[in-house]
């Protein structure tokens, strides 16, 4: 089945720094979303696109649809530790599909 | 407080058994999602019921049943025909409005012993 491409795959940031991830497809989506997934826990909502180009917020977190509608980024503000986990990107079709498709998954590990 | 319940949080298997993992939710979603969780591999569809009494494939559904009799609830069979079934497991439902994206449960770790 297809997964999207996110990069990193994993990365080691020091509190305070701001990261940035994204997300590629060969295929056009119409529908970003962005989870966040604690060890142990099921991924939870962040932040959803629905317009190319788009740029959301939610508090240090900031997503973009990308404007070629085949890529989407995360980008986190001044992180501290509790931003450690999985992020993972998803991304809805336009043939009518039901299922979404995830990304591979970054992992963000936070030095105090 | 709607919200989706996997039973049990953790659950062992012994070879050639067949187990059953729980989905249950009251939030009066229409679709509902297995995936299975790998290290390094995000999340792989296994199967999902957009409706009840249907449901349908997903990219790895070798070794694994369900069935959908009730809105509420998306039980998973992992049978012994799943030769490598230690994996995270994870339910999802979503309402008509895909485009909102899935709710997730918590999930069950499932390991062979």
């Amino acid at each position: 089945g297809q997964q999207l491409n996110q990069s990193p795959q994993s990365m080691f940031i020091q509190e305070g720094e701001d990261v940035s991830m994204n997300c590629t497809s060969s295929s056009i989506f119409n529908t970003w979303l962005w989870y966040k997934q604690d060890p142990g826990e099921g991924p939870v909502l962040l932040i959803a696109l629905y317009k190319a180009g788009e740029l959301t917020s939610n508090g240090r977190l900031t997503a973009q649809f990308g404007i070629t509608r085949k890529d989407s980024f995360l980008n986190i503000s001044a992180s501290i530790p509790s931003d450690v986990g999985i992020y993972f990107c998803a991304g809805l079709g336009t043939s009518g599909t039901y299922k979404y498709i995830f990304g591979t998954g970054t992992r963000l590990k936070v030095l105090a | 407080d709607g919200g989706i319940t996997q039973s049990p949080k953790y659950l062992f298997r012994k070879e050639g058994q067949n187990v059953t993992l729980s989905c249950e939710q009251n939030l009066n979603h229409d679709a509902m999602y297995w995936y299975r969780q790998d290290p390094g591999q995000g999340l792989r569809l296994i199967y999902y019921s957009q409706i009840v009494n249907d449901f349908q494939k997903g990219d790895i559904a070798e070794g694994y049943s369900v069935s959908r009799e009730k809105k509420e609830s998306f039980p998973l069979t992992v049978t012994s025909a799943q030769k490598n079934p230690t994996a995270f497991y994870l339910c999802a439902t979503t309402w008509d409005r895909f485009s909102y994206g899935y709710t997730f449960g918590s999930g069950t770790r499932l390991t062979v012993v």
